[in-house]
């Protein structure tokens, strides 16, 4: 079974602009996660979509957004980007939600300059 | 709100020693998981523990949840080179009737060959 893919894998912007990162998880996920990594705050939580629908949401705001499209595909989108958004983002897939095992991307690096 | 504190932050061990990480909650955990990070790259998941007292096992890494379900620790037993990289626990965080996942600041170890 293929693992979670993430494109781009890396990624350069500059200040102001805006990104569209994609995920597509394990054939039969329904569940997709997504994670900023930064050196100063870990992993933190951004949001979490189950079948289209957005399940949670993490404290970032409101330039990340995300959707999940019926195939369980999902983006997420980050506007006026700040050089603070410089990090990886991770996505994670899972069956469903709660005390389910996540299974993670290999991430997309975000540069701002 | 709940958080995962990780002891140590950093650790170098000779090829052959054992060693412990230690994920402690300040609240009760309720499904806690251990992956492994190489540097720059996704989280390879190791193993989860939902009950109290569970003690898991893979190759040469264990994992226990204590009693109390508020501490966690992963061994590692005769280390190897391929044993290095990051290692971070997760876990369900609820508050108000929501919930995100929330992840510990990560022990990078390094095994000297």
């Amino acid at each position: 079974k293929a693992g979670v893919t993430q494109t781009p894998r890396y990624l350069i912007k500059t200040r102001g602009q805006q990104v569209t990162l994609s995920c597509s998880p394990i054939s039969g996920h329904r569940s997709v996660s997504w994670y900023q990594q930064t050196p100063g705050q870990g992993l933190q939580f951004l949001f979490e979509y189950f079948s289209e629908t957005q399940r949670n949401k993490g404290n970032f705001p409101g330039r990340f957004s995300g959707r999940q499209f019926s195939n369980s595909r999902s983006e997420m989108n980050v506007s006026t980007l700040e050089l603070g958004d410089s990090a990886l983002y991770l996505c994670a897939s899972s069956l469903g939600t709660r005390a389910v095992t996540q299974y993670f991307g290999p991430g997309t690096r975000l540069t701002v300059l | 709100s709940q958080e995962l504190e990780q002891s140590p932050q950093s650790l170098i061990v000779q090829e052959g020693k054992n060693l412990t990480i230690n994920c402690t909650s300040s609240k009760t955990l309720y499904g806690l998981y251990w992956y492994k990070q190489k540097y720059g790259e996704g989280l390879i998941f190791l193993m989860m523990l939902q009950k109290g007292g569970e003690e898991k096992s893979h190759e040469k890494i264990t994992a226990k949840l204590d009693e109390k379900k508020q501490q966690s620790s992963l061994h590692i037993t005769a280390s190897q080179p391929s044993h290095a990289g990051i290692y971070l626990c997760g876990a369900e965080s609820t508050t108000s009737g929501t919930y995100k996942y929330i992840f510990g600041t990560g022990t990078r170890l390094k095994v000297l060959a």
